[in-house]
């Protein structure tokens, strides 16, 4: 499958507790997206690599929140002290080019804190 | 700041069907807009990217329109089948390099 990947399928955590994501894009792809998506809503944007560099970040991304893209392949979402807010679906996507382009999704990471 | 937004929140229609759903956005600098289908609790998948200097795109049973100009778009289902109930969203790509998203439609066909 040379989609784009996603891992763990579902977390549950307790409150307080750290977890990290992980999310392999379709190979040579040079952009990476993260989105959280709650129940009945679209997507929000969080944050975008081009290449390793990470170019722009919301402002829901708290400073509880970080990611990574180490040598612009696969990357990591990592949330400190988790709250009950943070549970959602949280999607990864990928692009390629230096234009916008079409983005091609991953299935998902749906975070449940308790 | 771009807002998208799309009607109905949800249709029901019987099999066979021809049927459009509808998109609006506020701001019509944008780069691309993007249609997607969304099926419970699973991730995204791409159904048409159109440019913002293009006024549609088709694949297979689908077309999509842009006007840019009133900020709309539209996805046209022809010929619906069961297995095309899902919800169905729309992003635009604005110049803050963001995908900005509507709530959906969530569309049952009924066999």
């Amino acid at each position: 499958d040379t989609g784009v990947s996603q891992n763990p399928r579902h977390k549950i955590t307790k409150r307080g507790q750290n977890v990290t994501f992980r999310c392999d894009p379709i190979s040579e792809h040079n952009r990476l997206y993260w989105y959280r998506q709650t129940l009945g809503q679209g997507p929000e944007f969080l944050t975008y690599f081009q290449n390793e560099a990470q170019l722009e970040k919301s402002r829901l991304l708290s400073d509880r929140f970080s990611a990574e893209r180490p040598k612009g392949s696969f990357s990591t979402l990592e949330i400190q002290r988790t709250e009950q807010g943070d549970s959602a679906m949280y999607l990864c996507a990928s692009s390629l080019g230096t234009l916008p382009g079409e983005q091609y999704f991953g299935p998902g990471t749906r975070l449940t804190v308790t | 700041k771009q807002e998208v937004t799309q009607i109905p929140a949800a249709l029901s229609v019987p099999e066979g069907e021809n049927l459009v759903l509808n998109c609006s956005f506020t701001d019509s600098a944008i780069y691309n807009l993007q249609w997607f289908r969304q099926d419970p609790g699973k991730g995204l998948t791409s159904l048409l990217l159109i440019q913002s200097s293009q006024r549609e795109q088709t694949s297979g049973r689908l077309n999509a329109s842009l006007d840019k100009s009133s900020g709309r778009s539209t996805l046209y289902i022809a010929a619906s089948q069961p297995g095309d109930s899902a919800t169905y969203l729309c992003a635009v790509f604005g110049s803050n390099y963001q995908l900005i998203w509507g709530a959906g439609t969530k569309l049952i066909i009924k066999p």
